[in-house]
């Protein structure tokens, strides 16, 4: 069972344009990390959120925790080429000692 | 600023053959995991380990080993190799279960 179910999977779009990608679970978190990944390399975080309709601004990236705390957005605006990678959502739900479950992630190309 | 550290970062093994990939990390976190990545599955949980002298299996444990005797070290051991084990393999570490992950730059290995 694949509890954080990421769409889209694939996206390709031209540089300037608006993106959602999003990351839903029907399991509560405590908290969602966002990762990107670049080809041979392991992931980097990009943020944590944490509490129920948090938002958090990262310069063109606009991340937000659903109310409920079951999803996660990732919104880009104007995007450039250079944001071009895996992005992937983990979820922890407290307390666990086995930590983050992964999505399967989004791969976003941006063409210029 | 070493972070974590993995070796090889390629490997060919045939079937049957065992090897040891290296972890260690310079940020005195106490947890730390493997992963294995493999396309259209995402990041699965091999092994993880709380604390020196604790680990634990995580979702894809059959055929791999771990120990924990320092902790800065979290080598992943497969004990007879398979095709199927042919994955990129990342070590990752936070200073607390849950907490933001820190990536090694992952093992490419194929089992021929």
């Amino acid at each position: 069972t694949q509890l954080l179910e990421q769409s889209p999977q694939f996206l390709s779009i031209q540089e300037g344009e608006n993106l959602t990608v999003y990351c839903n679970s029907s399991s509560v978190f405590s908290s969602l990390q966002w990762y990107r990944q670049e080809p041979g390399e392991g992931p980097v975080l990009l943020v944590t959120v944490v509490t129920g309709g948090e938002v958090k601004k990262l310069k063109r990236l606009t991340f937000q925790f659903g109310d409920a705390r079951k999803d996660s957005s990732l919104h880009i605006t104007a995007a450039q080429t250079g944001d071009t990678g895996l992005y992937l959502c983990a979820g922890s739900r407290g307390g666990g000692a086995d930590g983050l479950t992964f999505g399967k992630g989004t791969h976003l190309i941006i063409q210029p | 600023n070493a972070g974590v550290t993995q070796t090889p970062k390629f490997q060919v093994l045939k079937t049957g053959q065992s090897m040891t990939l290296q972890c260690a990390q310079d940020m005195n976190h106490e947890y730390m995991s493997w992963y294995r990545q493999d396309p259209g599955m995402g990041l699965r949980l091999i092994h993880y380990s709380v604390g020196a002298g604790i680990t634990d299996q995580g979702e894809v444990p059959n055929g791999y080993n771990v120990s924990r005797s320092t902790t800065e070290d979290f080598p992943l051991r497969l004990l007879s190799a398979a095709p199927s084990q042919t994955s990129v393999y990342f070590c990752a570490s936070s200073l607390l279960t849950g907490e933001k992950l820190f990536f090694g730059s992952g093992t490419q290995l194929s089992v021929l």
